[in-house]
């Protein structure tokens, strides 16, 4: 059965950091595109970067270019995301999912507030 | 970046009966679309893409339309469950990019 779980999220201060991470299982990890997706409080959806099988191959949204970094390790089965320079509007729900294009699987997704 | 914009925004049908949404790109994004279903607390669920194509293991009422920009997702015949808000997503151009959600409540 096809399961991701994502953890790592928190409260933290404007201007701080986090790493996300998402462990797969159930499924060939290596050969699945992976990406980021978030859901601020009572909003909408928000795709935020996708990664290649092998990572050569990355995308982020304006919103967060330059400040998140997508990566995967896939002899572990995981994807992360590197959160720098947090502002209060990055405050959601961040899911994985597997998928470049359309997202089949979802992880439950972690929280993320950002607050001083 | 292409909008996507649903509507309407929410939907108050009665169990048994059909429920019609639709979705619409600022462009063309040929069939490069999707449909997810999520409830409250949960991650959304994935009903359709390539504009028809269901999944495995999602039910036969539910079944997507169009081409271009315009685009409908149609539950033939509602149950409790399927009480939710439904997003469209394009995948066409990136960054791909979403609907604001259609709310599909109880009447």
């Amino acid at each position: 059965q096809v399961h991701l779980v994502e953890s790592g999220g928190g409260l933290v201060k404007p201007g701080g950091s986090l790493r996300l991470s998402c462990a797969a299982s159930g499924f060939t990890f290596s050969n699945y595109y992976m990406s980021w997706i978030r859901q601020a409080p009572g909003k909408g959806l928000e795709w935020l970067s996708y990664m290649s099988t092998s990572g050569s191959t990355i995308h982020y949204v304006d919103s967060v270019k330059g400040r998140f970094t997508i990566s995967r390790d896939n002899t572990k089965s995981s994807l992360f995301l590197q959160m720098n320079s947090l502002r209060a509007e990055d405050t959601a729900v961040y899911y994985c999912a597997t998928g470049g294009y359309y997202m089949e699987v979802w992880g439950k997704g972690t929280t993320v507030t950002v607050s001083s | 970046e292409i909008v996507m914009t649903q509507s309407p925004g929410t939907l108050s049908v009665s169990p048994g009966e059909r429920a019609t949404l639709s979705c619409r790109a600022s462009q063309s994004i040929t069939s490069s679309l999707a449909w997810y279903q999520q409830k409250p607390g949960q991650a959304p669920r994935l009903l359709i893409h390539g504009a028809s194509t269901r999944p495995t293991g999602i039910p036969a009422r539910f079944s997507g339309s169009g081409s271009g920009t315009e685009f409908t997702l149609t539950i033939s015949s509602l149950q409790s469950e399927d009480f939710a808000v439904y997003y469209c997503q394009q995948y066409n151009d990136w960054p791909g990019t979403f609907g604001q959600g259609t709310k599909v409540e109880i009447k």
